[in-house]
């Protein structure tokens, strides 16, 4: 079982359209969750942290379910410019901290 | 945000020479750098951890003696590729860590290596 699993995508959907992103982590002891966006050819962006109560900026809200082990990423009112590969990454603190992402789900917003 | 800076952006070299590639983090200083590597449509996988003044910790399967790593400074760390194959073609992108907050890892824009 992979330590990160993400949807594998790609998402194709229309300007204005709700979408949804899920990803699971095998370790329970795993303590950070964050979501980041990653454009073609280049690197990672952070786009937002996670955390059991919810996170929401502007159009974006994540969710951490950690009995599940599940996280979520949904996007409202998709943009044209919301395409683009989401990473999920966890963090897991194994005496140093250790990072792991996520295969990515690509996102196509069509107008 | 804090800037971190890779050198070169991109690189084309012959099979069995060696890459050196700098990752600086220019505003901050960087307890831990990391190193991935990203192969085409799959996810960046680590490559080593690197602690200024101490050597490098690698991920299972990535050759230390082939991928030298040297943090001398905390704000330059080095990923050198020896005796590069075409198979080491990919684009490698370091992160540089300031040690507080765990979200607060600055990704350089990555290096893309291409051996012929």
């Amino acid at each position: 079982r992979k330590e990160v699993e993400q949807d594998p995508g790609p998402f194709n959907v229309p300007e204005g359209a709700t979408v949804a992103f899920n990803c699971t982590y095998s370790n329970s002891a795993s303590q950070s969750f964050f979501w980041y966006r990653q454009d073609c050819r280049k690197e990672p962006k952070l786009l937002m942290s996670v955390y059991s109560s919810g996170n929401e900026d502007g159009r974006f809200t994540a969710q951490l379910n950690r009995a599940s082990q599940y996280i979520s990423l949904l996007i409202r009112d998709s943009k044209l410019s919301d395409s683009a590969t989401y990473l999920c990454v966890v963090i897991e603190n194994t005496g140093g901290f250790k990072t792991i992402f996520g295969a990515g789900t690509r996102l196509f917003v069509k107008a | 945000g804090a800037v971190v800076s890779q050198h070169p952006s991109r690189v084309i070299c012959k099979s069995g020479t060696s890459v050196k590639i700098e990752c600086r983090s220019l505003d901050f200083q960087a307890t831990t750098m990391f190193w991935y590597r990203q192969f085409p449509k799959q996810s960046l996988m680590l490559m080593a951890t690197s602690n200024e003044g101490s050597k490098a910790t690698y991920e299972q399967g990535v050759e230390k003696d082939k991928f030298l790593i040297n943090h001398a400074s905390l704000t330059l760390s080095t990923l050198t590729v020896t005796s590069a194959h075409p198979e080491d073609s990919s684009f490698y992108i370091c992160s540089a860590y300031a040690g507080h907050y765990l979200a607060e890892q600055y990704f350089g824009p990555g290096t893309r290596l291409t051996v012929t």
